[in-house]
């Protein structure tokens, strides 16, 4: 199957500081990727959709400007979480489609801890 | 709007027992149904998906079949195994899995040997 790698897999930062995530498809090309959060003990709540050369198009409730995504070519979309706060503390998914599958693949996530 | 709801865990079993965990929906249309499962340490794993009425898919053991006179898509197996343990989600979305998913909560199930 396809592989979708996450980097880091782990963060801690002070807050008030930015955190960049990366999310690559390593043997396929996607322009469709997918941002999620998970809190413990709870379900993976969508973010966002990243759409390659476009905007991301957003869940309600979630703040564009604190959450910054980008879908710079299709294997790669990076989410940024600005300005980061004790409550953005979480595991943080991103998944990718994959046409020959028609099947959307997982990364590992990224914890996130601010400080 | 769209949601999943599906049993609580944790589930304890020992080896060889069998399993079921349910899974009801609710949607708008037709959705497909998937189940995937977390396996310590690591992504979601797609485990097996369903995406008409009465479809069952299947996979390393696990049956599940989609009702939609009952809206559900209960997870089953006959006889599991230690490595089974993991966390295991159902999920639905509105065509082949190209759309956002919804998740359920998630159902953590742990295997005795």
């Amino acid at each position: 199957g396809a592989v979708v790698s996450q980097h880091p897999s782990w963060v801690i930062c002070k807050s008030g500081t930015s955190v960049k995530i990366e999310c690559r498809s390593l043997d396929f090309q996607a322009t469709t990727m997918f941002w999620y959060r998970q809190f413990p003990k709870q379900s993976l709540m969508l973010m966002a959709t990243s759409n390659e050369g476009s905007k991301a198009t957003y869940e309600q409730g979630v703040e564009k400007d604190k959450f910054l995504i980008n879908h710079a070519s299709l294997t790669l979309s990076t989410l940024t979480v600005t300005s980061a706060h004790p409550e953005d503390s979480s595991f943080y998914i991103c998944s990718a489609i994959q046409g020959t599958y028609n099947e959307q693949f997982f990364g590992p996530g990224t914890r996130l801890t601010v400080l | 709007g769209d949601s999943v709801t599906q049993m609580e865990g944790p589930v304890t079993l020992s080896e060889e027992a069998f399993l079921t965990i349910n899974c009801t929906y609710t949607a708008t249309g037709y959705p497909s149904l998937f189940w995937y499962v977390q396996y310590p340490g690591e992504g979601l794993q797609l485990l097996l998906k369903a995406t008409k009425a009465d479809d069952k898919g299947s996979n390393k053991g696990f049956e599940a079949t989609y009702r939609k006179e009952t809206t559900s898509f209960h997870l089953e197996k006959g006889s599991v195994q230690v490595s089974d343990s993991a966390v295991y989600f159902c999920a639905l979305s509105a065509s082949f899995g190209n759309e956002k998913l919804t998740f359920g909560t998630g159902t953590r199930l742990t295997i005795i040997p």
